[in-house]
C-alpha cells in the first residue's frame, strides 16, 4: 500500500528565512516522488522530481528535496523564502503503475 | 506547444442538472487523469485513461460520475444529477506513457447551487 503524509498543513516563515516542508511516504517499491506547487487561482506546476537518480534533487525557483529511503522522507527545502513562494505545496508519490498519490497539501505563508 | 486545456473554466449549475467537463491533453500524451479538489483540500483521484486500455475508474465517488476518452485525445467528465457536494475544482492532467511527470490543466470550477 502507498500513502503520502504531509506533516504540516500550514507553515509560516519570514521572508529571507529557510523553508522546510515535510513529506513522508509509504511504498512497497522504489517510488518516484514529486513536489508540485499551486499558486492561488493557478494550475499545478511541477517543482521537482526524484526518479531513482541522485538523492538530492534540485528544482525550480531555488527549491530542492532530498530522498531519504531509510526515513521514507522527501522533504522540500529552500534556503531563503521569497514573497512569491506563498502557495500550496503537494507531495506526490508514484510507484508501480501509473497512478499518482497526492498528499493533502501544505500551505506556505511568507511574512514580509 | 500548447499545454493541457480545460473547458469551461467556470460552471454554475442547479442541483439535479447534468454537467459535462472537457479536457484537451497535450498532443501525444497517452495517459490522462481526472482529479477533484474540494476547497482547501488535496487532490482526489477520480479516473485514469492509458491509451486504449480499460480505464481505472476506482476513484469515481458514485455512479453519477462517468468519463470517456476517444483514443488519445479529448476526454469528457460527466456528472449526472449534480449535488451540492459535487462543488469543487475538477483538474485534468496528462502524461506520456512512462508517466514520470503529469502536466495539469487550469481546472474547471464547478458550483452547484
Amino acid at each position: 500500500a502507498q500513502s503520502v503524509t504531509q506533516l504540516d498543513s500550514h507553515v509560516s516563515v519570514s521572508e529571507g528565512t529557510p523553508v522546510l516542508l515535510r513529506c513522508n511516504y509509504s511504498s512497497s517499491y522504489s517510488p518516484s516522488l514529486f513536489w508540485y506547487v499551486q499558486h492561488p487561482n493557478k494550475g499545478l506546476q511541477l517543482l521537482l522530481k526524484y526518479t531513482s537518480a541522485a538523492t538530492l534533487v534540485k528544482g525550480i525557483n531555488g527549491f530542492e528535496a532530498e530522498f531519504k529511503k531509510s526515513e521514507t522522507s522527501f522533504h522540500l527545502t529552500k534556503p531563503s523564502a521569497h514573497m512569491s513562494d506563498a502557495a500550496e505545496y503537494f507531495c506526490v508519490v508514484k510507484e508501480y503503475g501509473n497512478q499518482f498519490y497526492f498528499g493533502t497539501g501544505t500551505s506556505l505563508t511568507v511574512i514580509p | 506547444g500548447a499545454g493541457v486545456s480545460q473547458s469551461p473554466s467556470n460552471k454554475v449549475t442547479e442541483k439535479g442538472k447534468d454537467v459535462e467537463l472537457r479536457c484537451d491533453p497535450i498532443s501525444g500524451h497517452t495517459a490522462l487523469y481526472w482529479y477533484r479538489q474540494r476547497l482547501g483540500q488535496g487532490l482526489e483521484f477520480l479516473i485514469y485513461f492509458q491509451g486504449n486500455s480499460a480505464p481505472d475508474k476506482s476513484g469515481l465517488p458514485s455512479d453519477r460520475f462517468s468519463a470517456e476518452r476517444t483514443g488519445e485525445s479529448v476526454s469528457t467528465l460527466t456528472i449526472q444529477r449534480t449535488q451540492q457536494e459535487d462543488s469543487a475544482v475538477y483538474l485534468c492532467a496528462s502524461s506520456t506513457q512512462t508517466g514520470n511527470e503529469q502536466f495539469f490543466g487550469p481546472g474547471t470550477r464547478l458550483t452547484v447551487l
